[in-house]
């Protein structure tokens, strides 16, 4: 079953804006994981933020958690055309005794030159 | 270099004929798991492996299967293809803990089902 939820599903912007996603989730997490996937290749893990943070940074990539609204979103300053990708949230969480990794389906960011 | 490989990256093949694809990881990861990419669907997990000779299903397992002799190889095997399992296929990898440490993939291997 999907939990994250991308919002928006597909982002336009131009070069040199800052680019916001958002997802969203239903039940209690241990951790929320950003990943990045160019166009048919594997993804690539970009922050993992813990259900005890709530904000994290790497380069020019932040990330924020609010787990009293079950929502996370991820900043990508500055943009360049390389950033154009597809990125998924996935939220791990305890189901069945095990914790499993639940994936949403993306938003997809084009950076126009 | 650290990564997961897949073989093959690209398949096309014919409904009801077996077909393994390999995944193998170097960087001596417990947990191994595959997943298929569909279009507006994310990524949804087939099979997991806590580590060797242990296995479990994940969201869609049917019409596949799994084995981890090894602990760097995890196999996925469709013994009787049908097309509904055209797909972009990853395996991936982490640490321990499963879902809670980062996932490592590989390329990915697109698999068309005629």
């Amino acid at each position: 079953s999907q939990q994250g939820e991308e919002d928006p599903q597909a982002l336009s912007i131009q070069e040199g804006e800052n680019a916001t996603m958002n997802c969203s989730y239903k039940t209690s997490i241990n951790n929320l994981q950003w990943y990045r996937q160019n166009s048919g290749r594997g993804l690539v893990h970009l922050i993992l933020i813990r259900s005890n943070e709530r904000e994290k940074h790497s380069g020019r990539l932040r990330v924020t958690l609010d787990t009293s609204k079950k929502s996370s979103s991820l900043l990508i300053t500055a943009s360049r055309a390389a950033d154009t990708a597809s990125y998924f949230c996935a939220t791990a969480s305890l189901t069945d005794s095990n914790y499993q990794l639940i994936w949403g389906a993306g938003t997809k960011l084009i950076i126009k030159p | 270099e650290a990564q997961v490989t897949q073989n093959p990256r690209y398949l096309i093949t014919v409904t009801g004929k077996k077909l393994t694809v390999t995944c193998s990881q170097n960087m001596n990861h417990e947990y191994m798991s595959w997943y298929r990419q569909d279009p507006g669907l994310g990524l949804r997990q087939i099979y997991y492996s806590m580590n060797v000779e242990v296995t479990d299903k994940g969201d869609v397992p049917e019409g596949y299967k799994v084995s981890r002799k090894e602990k760097r190889n995890f196999p996925l095997i469709l013994e009787s293809p049908s097309p509904n399992q055209t797909s972009l296929y990853f395996c991936a990898s982490s640490f321990t803990s499963g879902s809670l440490q980062t996932q490592y993939f590989g390329p990915g291997t697109r698999l068309l089902v005629l």
